[in-house]
């Protein structure tokens, strides 16, 4: 078990561009989470998956976000036009049945 | 939507106080869970509490579940600096542990030796 990896771990881009970011979930874990946490702020919930299945996104992000699990194991997150307001930490996390086990997360600054 | 809250936002506590954060959900939680996420790291789990007015202890940490199950606290006895750090509630919003996981602002502790 090497736990959740996220690449990259930073990521710096111009408003603009588009970015795709990928979780490596733990092994056995059927479901996926991804979540954006700025400074002073908590995990913010995007979306999640079970198996490959997007079950939910939150209604605050915007279409420029999409997220992907096509074989049910590994995640992409893509941002595209991205904005200086789309730069924080981007958290990934998965689980079993009971705690999220997280990533040590991609952090995306937009100049 | 479901809303967690978090009081208060920081903390700062001389090593040896005690120190307690309160968590209130705008909905009945089906169970609770507590993470830490130490400064420049990722949230790591704590612990999960199910029952209605349940309560849990690690170390010098005890956890409470309100009979309501809409409310939850944390308290640290005697802190040391090993226990600064942010500290977040989380509630799932569907049954058990399904649905989204929804997290408080958190409350940033900071001891000073």
């Amino acid at each position: 078990d090497t736990g959740v990896s996220q690449n990259p771990r930073h990521k710096i881009t111009k408003r603009g561009q588009n970015v795709t970011f990928r979780c490596d979930p733990i092994s056995e874990h059927n479901r996926l989470y991804w979540y954006r946490q700025t400074l002073g702020q908590g995990p913010e919930f995007l979306t999640y998956f079970q198996n490959e299945a997007q079950l939910e996104k939150s209604r605050l992000l915007s279409d420029r976000f999409s997220a992907e699990r096509p074989k049910g194991s590994f995640s992409t997150l893509e941002i595209q036009r991205t904005e200086q307001g789309d730069s924080a930490m981007y958290l990934c996390a998965s689980t079993d049945m009971s705690p999220l086990h997280f990533g040590n997360g991609t952090r995306l600054t937009v100049t | 939507g479901q809303q967690v809250m978090q009081i208060p936002q920081y903390q700062h506590v001389q090593e040896g106080e005690d120190f307690t954060t309160y968590c209130n959900s705008s909905t009945t939680l089906s169970n609770i869970q507590w993470y830490k996420q130490r400064p420049g790291g990722h949230p790591v789990f704590l612990i999960q509490l199910v029952k209605s007015g349940e309560v849990k202890k690690q170390k010098r940490l005890t956890f409470q579940f309100g009979e309501a199950k809409k409310n939850s606290s944390l308290h640290i006895t005697a802190t040391q600096t090993t226990d600064v750090g942010t500290y977040f509630c989380a509630g799932f919003t569907g049954s058990s542990n399904t649905g989204k996981l929804i997290f408080g602002q958190g409350t940033t502790l900071q001891v000073k030796p």
